[in-house]
């Protein structure tokens, strides 16, 4: 069965030092891989993803991730963190047996202290 | 501007009582999902729809149910039947694994 699994509940970073979400995935074939954001009270906004081809993906607001398919992980990564980015970040991996649906992690609450 | 709209941002249920929360897309996208998320939680799927007038059950249908009588709507009911539907609702549309999310529904039990 495909599964996308964010080990850390909660991480906490001081601003301007480098950040870090994990995510580690299980799936048959080649991963579709995602990351979202969800501020208090609002819907999930898409970060990046990762298809194919180079496994450094930078996406939205100076985030990136980083394929790794040997260790399974998909972490998130920003060289400098801002208090702004606190906030509730999901990864996702497509389901290849449901036409597209997204298999969603638990969500990891990331917070940055000025 | 193309996106998704829920309606309305808060709802207030009393017992017993059937309440509807909207979703509306123009995006043109075919598929369209409703997921519950309770305060520090993940997201739980409630129903999704691939095609106009098809849907499914998700992992925690109980309670809820959905139409999908035009491409752009996918309206959720909470029934009586649901005993705990206080919590945050998300509908989503989706075009080949890439999602697009509403705003969200706050739905409370008075």
């Amino acid at each position: 069965a495909q599964s996308v699994a964010q080990p850390e509940d909660q991480v906490n970073v001081a601003e301007g030092n480098p950040l870090t979400v994990k995510c580690t995935y299980s799936v048959s074939g080649n991963p579709y891989l995602f990351w979202y954001v969800q501020y208090p009270n609002r819907g999930l906004q898409f970060l990046l993803k990762y298809i194919t081809g180079d496994n450094l993906v930078k996406g939205s607001y100076g985030f990136e991730a980083e394929f790794n398919k040997s260790q399974t992980s998909f972490h998130l990564k920003k060289p400098s963190a801002l208090v702004s980015d606190s906030a509730l970040y999901f990864c996702a991996v497509r389901d290849i047996g449901s036409n597209y649906q997204l298999i969603w992690g638990a969500g990891t609450k990331l917070i940055i202290k000025p | 501007d193309g996106g998704i709209t829920q309606s309305p941002k808060y709802l207030f249920r009393k017992e017993g009582q059937n309440v509807t929360l909207s979703c509306e897309q123009n995006l043109n996208h075919d598929a369209m999902y409703w997921y519950r998320q309770d305060p520090g939680q993940g997201l739980r799927l409630i129903y999704y729809s691939q095609i106009v007038n098809d849907f499914q059950k998700g992992d925690i249908a109980e309670g809820y149910s959905v139409s999908r009588e035009k491409k752009e709507s996918f309206p959720l009911t909470v029934t009586s039947a649901q005993k705990n539907p206080t919590a945050f609702y998300l509908c989503a549309s989706s075009i080949q694994g890439g999602y697009t999310f509403g705003s969200g529904t706050r739905l409370t039990v008075v």
